[in-house]
């Protein structure tokens, strides 16, 4: 069964530090993976996609990797703010071969606090 | 555009009662999706659609049904609500094609929060 694994579950860190959170998945044929950030109370919103070819992708002070060998990614936030306080799922993509619907696993998420 | 909007934002329903929740979005996606979240537990699909008159079922669809007129709306509906359907429900849009069309960003509505005694 594909399975994503997010860690830590909870993070809190310091105003202006730097913070990276993990993903392991075992999605096979991958596809993409994706990265989205969800505030209290609302719909995930997306930070990144990224296909089996590209090891790096950046949103302003978020940058994901990926280690499409190993099957883990990265999400690091620089310079964390208050507003970064959120969760943070990473979604893996089946490879879709052209019937039904694409299979997107979903992590749990990490629960990112930002304290001044 | 007002992207992806959902209401209502908050529902209480009694065992046995019935309900349609909306979705609409405004950006032309052809492939609109519902899910559900639960506490500890990862976005689940409950049905899908890839365009106007096109339906599917994903993971979770037991005690669901869906419909797609037009390809603004998507409405889910409870057919008789139970304890076990108390969740937050998202409804996200994309655009959809063959080869890397399933690689397009999905854009998701702000929820609705759905109890049921």
């Amino acid at each position: 069964k594909n399975q994503v694994e997010q860690s830590p579950q909870s993070l809190i860190i310091l105003e202006g530090k730097n913070c990276t959170l993990q993903c392991n998945y075992t999605v096979s044929p991958f596809s993409n993976l994706r990265w989205y950030k969800q505030d209290t109370g609302r719909g995930p919103v997306s930070l990144t996609i990224m296909t089996f070819s590209e090891n790096t992708k950046s949103n302003g002070r978020y940058t994901a990797t990926l280690d499409a060998d190993t099957k883990q990614s990265s999400l690091h936030i620089t310079a964390s703010q208050l507003s970064d306080s959120a969760s943070y799922i990473c979604v893996v993509s089946e490879f879709y071969s052209g019937a039904g619907s694409y299979q997107l696993t979903f992590g749990k998420g990490t629960k990112l606090s930002v304290i001044p | 555009n007002a992207g992806v909007t959902q209401t209502p934002k908050f529902q209480v329903l009694k065992t046995g009662q019935s309900m349609t929740l909306q979705c609409a979005q405004d950006m032309n996606h052809e492939y609109m999706s519902w899910y559900r979240q639960d506490p500890g537990m990862g976005l689940r699909l409950i049905h899908y659609s890839v365009g106007a008159g096109i339906t599917d079922q994903g993971e979770v669809p037991n005690g669901y049904n869906v419909s797609r007129s037009t390809t603004e709306d998507f409405p889910l509906r409870l057919l008789s609500a139970a304890p076990s359907q108390t969740s937050v429900y998202f409804c996200a849009s994309s655009y959809w094609g063959s080869g890397s069309g399933h690689s397009y960003e999905q854009y998701f509505g702000p929820g609705t929060r759905l109890t049921v005694t």
